[in-house]
């Protein structure tokens, strides 16, 4: 049964930075691609970049390119999403999502980690 | 850059009827396209991928179809569960790249 397991709820400043982590556990964590997808209150959702941990090549949205970082660790199964410059449009409900075997869509999802950006 | 436009924006259907939802892309996907269903307070769930393939939990009474630039999700029967907000998304080939649909809300009429 894979999950995956994000931290939890962050209150951070504009112009700081955030990191949030999703650990897996069922399945093999190299094989398979892992990505970050947000929704903003009462908004779509807008998928950020993702990673393949066998490869370690994270590739990003333009939107993001040059403020987020996408990371694994396969000793821990666990990958991380750290987004910089916060500013308020930030604040979101950030999302890992996994794909499976034979197929590269969003198959499995982390409960979300609320970020908020506020002074 | 590819993008998705759903249609409507909100539809409103009674149980028991049928629902269609519209997903357009700007220019050719093949069949790359994905539907996935929210319910207030929860993750995603997938619930169509390659444009027709029900994920593992779909009930029967979900359907996908179309290739190209135009893709439909339809639900036979509504049931009360299925009142939810749908996102279509596509996958660009390489490097791998997903795009969202802003999303069709199904409401009880």
């Amino acid at each position: 049964q894979v999950q995956l397991v994000q931290s939890g709820a962050e209150l951070k400043k504009p112009g700081s930075s955030v990191k949030v982590s999703c650990r897996a556990s069922g399945g093999t964590f190299t094989s398979y691609s892992i990505s970050w997808v947000r929704q903003a209150p009462g908004q779509g959702l807008e998928w950020m970049g993702g990673i393949i941990p066998t490869v370690d090549s994270a590739n990003y949205a333009q939107k993001f390119q040059g403020r987020v970082t996408i990371t694994a660790d396969e000793s821990t199964s666990t990958a991380y999403m750290e987004l910089n410059s916060l500013r308020s449009e930030d604040t979101a409900l950030y999302y890992c999502a996994r794909d499976t075997y034979g197929s590269y869509w969003f198959h499995y999802w982390g409960q979300g980690t609320l970020v908020t950006v506020s002074s | 850059e590819i993008v998705l436009a759903q249609s409507p924006a909100t539809l409103s259907v009674s149980p028991g009827e049928r629902a269609t939802l519209s997903c357009r892309a700007s220019q050719s996907v093949r069949n790359s396209l994905a539907w996935y269903q929210q319910k207030p307070g929860q993750a995603p769930r997938l619930l169509i991928y390659d444009a027709a393939n029900r994920a593992t939990g779909t009930p029967a009474r979900f359907s996908g179809s179309g290739s190209g630039t135009d893709f439909t999700l339809t639900i036979s029967s509504l049931e009360p569960e299925d009142f939810a907000i749908y996102y279509c998304q596509l996958r660009s080939n390489w490097p791998p790249m997903y795009t969202f649909g802003q999303g069709t809300k199904l409401e009880i009429k």
